[in-house]
């Protein structure tokens, strides 16, 4: 399994950006890369995820770096509802299911 | 409407026991999923089903099994329960055939082996 690297955790203030970075050195053409969340007791939820090009919707926006060997989720105006575990996860297609790594907690000050 | 429900929420019961975990999804879904996640906060996968057959299962002990019924649901019996089984499962659900499909999760359920 494709492997991602993630600090293990930052901070924000809220409303202001956060953007959250992923290593994966060792990704292949076919892995998409895919981006969950995990507020406390809570199942992880889906943020977004792409394969190639950059990727917007209602909750963030991901930038895949050209060689895609990197990627970075962003939060354009954190809440204090952000405050979660995310999780940058390759997902291969031939198994097709989700690898979690150790993931990024992000604090988000009031 | 939940879109994966799990029950139950809380279990509470001790080792030797055996007990189940039920899951259900109302999303039309054809592949569901088990994940564990241990008291270090690390989700792993256990198994995969995919139109009620086994598609992976990533070397659980033998004292856990899987049953589909159908393709929206995905049971999980434990049988023996000793204290390490005690952890959150969650139950999830995709559709197949693309590696970009979204996964949905349930609540989870609260296993607690005492």
């Amino acid at each position: 399994d494709a492997k991602t690297t993630q600090p293990n955790s930052m901070e924000s203030n809220e409303e202001e950006p956060v953007h959250l970075p992923c290593n994966h050195s060792t990704i292949s053409g076919t892995d998409y890369i895919h981006w969950y969340r995990q507020l406390p007791s809570q199942g992880p939820e889906y943020v977004i995820h792409g394969l190639t090009s950059n990727v917007n919707n209602r909750m963030a926006s991901l930038a895949i770096a050209e060689d895609r060997k990197s990627s970075t989720l962003i939060l354009h105006r954190a809440t204090l509802r952000d405050a979660a575990v995310y999780y940058c996860i390759l997902r291969d297609a031939s198994f097709q299911k989700l690898v979690f790594g150790t993931g990024t907690r992000l604090l988000v000050s009031p | 409407d939940t879109a994966v429900s799990q029950t139950p929420k809380y279990l509470v019961t001790q080792m030797g026991n055996d007990k189940s975990i039920k899951c259900e999804q109302n999303l039309g879904h054809d592949t569901m999923y088990w994940y564990k996640q241990d008291s270090k906060k690390f989700l792993k996968i256990m198994f995969s089903y995919n139109n009620k057959e086994l598609i992976i299962n990533e070397t659980v002990p033998n004292r856990f099994s899987p049953k589909s019924p159908d393709k929206a649901h995905l049971n999980l019996h434990i049988n023996s329960l000793e204290l390490g089984d005690s952890a959150v499962y969650f139950c999830a659900s995709s559709q197949a055939g693309s590696s970009g499909n979204t996964i949905y999760f349930g609540e989870g359920s609260w296993l607690t082996v005492v």
